[in-house]
């Protein structure tokens, strides 16, 4: 099975400012034969369910605000909060659709207001 | 627009049975894989199982094999997750959940219901 592992656990950012979380897979999920990343990456708020953000890697989902952004390749990957807003505050979450079944999920970033 | 509904959670004593459904409308149901998708309190999230938008084939994670079974009926729109054997450690929000592709396999969830609470105890 494929291990994600994401990093940090939690971060508190002020509003305004960038937040990183990156996740690192412990096999490939780039299929050559279609050149995409099979990673994907959601939002969970509290008392809510998850919610697609971005969509092999790096395709925002209709709707996202473009403050948020996913980029890398292969076994390491990157979502970018360019500016954080008071509403982003949530757990994300990656998740690959490489080697499936099992469909497998990092263990979750906090993002929290500093 | 696209809409899940689960019910069928509850509290169950170890042991017990319990048989979730999911209802769906706003698509066409019977082109979609479906999932169950579960989150124990204060933890992540957990794929439980799939099934093909033909029934063809359906998988499950390693924690349920053997003890849940996944099936749909596409005449009715709705997906049901059968549980049985339950355990302390089945615990959790059950969702079910949309792949985002017709007819593919190795895609993401793009759509999920609020989720059921099923509570296994005695």
């Amino acid at each position: 099975d494929i291990v994600m592992t994401q990093s940090p656990d939690s971060l508190a950012v002020s509003l305004g400012e960038r937040a990183t979380i990156n996740c690192k897979s412990s096999q490939s999920l780039l299929y050559s034969s279609n050149n995409h990343n099979y990673l994907h990456w959601y939002q969970q708020k509290p008392g809510q369910p998850p919610k697609l953000l971005i969509s092999w890697a790096s395709t925002r989902e209709s709707g996202v605000p473009d403050r948020f952004s996913g980029s890398g390749s292969g076994t390491d990957f990157t979502l970018t909060i360019s500016s954080l807003q008071a509403e982003d505050v949530a757990v994300y979450y990656c998740q690959q659709s490489y080697n499936t079944p099992p469909w497998t999920f990092g263990q979750g970033t906090k993002v929290e207001i500093k | 627009q696209v809409h899940l509904v689960e019910s069928g959670g509850g509290v169950v004593q170890p042991g017990g049975s319990l048989r979730l459904s999911c209802a769906a409308s706003g698509f066409t149901f019977k082109n979609y894989g479906m999932y169950w998708v579960r989150q124990a309190p204060g933890k992540g999230l957990e794929w439980v199982a799939f099934i093909r938008y033909d029934v063809n084939n359906d998988y499950y994670g390693d924690s349920v094999k053997g003890r849940f079974t996944i099936s749909r009926d596409n005449s009715r729109n709705t997906l049901y997750l059968q549980m049985n054997s339950l355990r302390a450690e089945d615990t959790a929000v059950y969702y079910c959940a949309r792949g985002k592709l017709e007819k593919q396999l190795w895609v993401p969830f793009d759509s999920w219901g609020q989720g059921t609470l099923v509570t296994v105890s005695s």
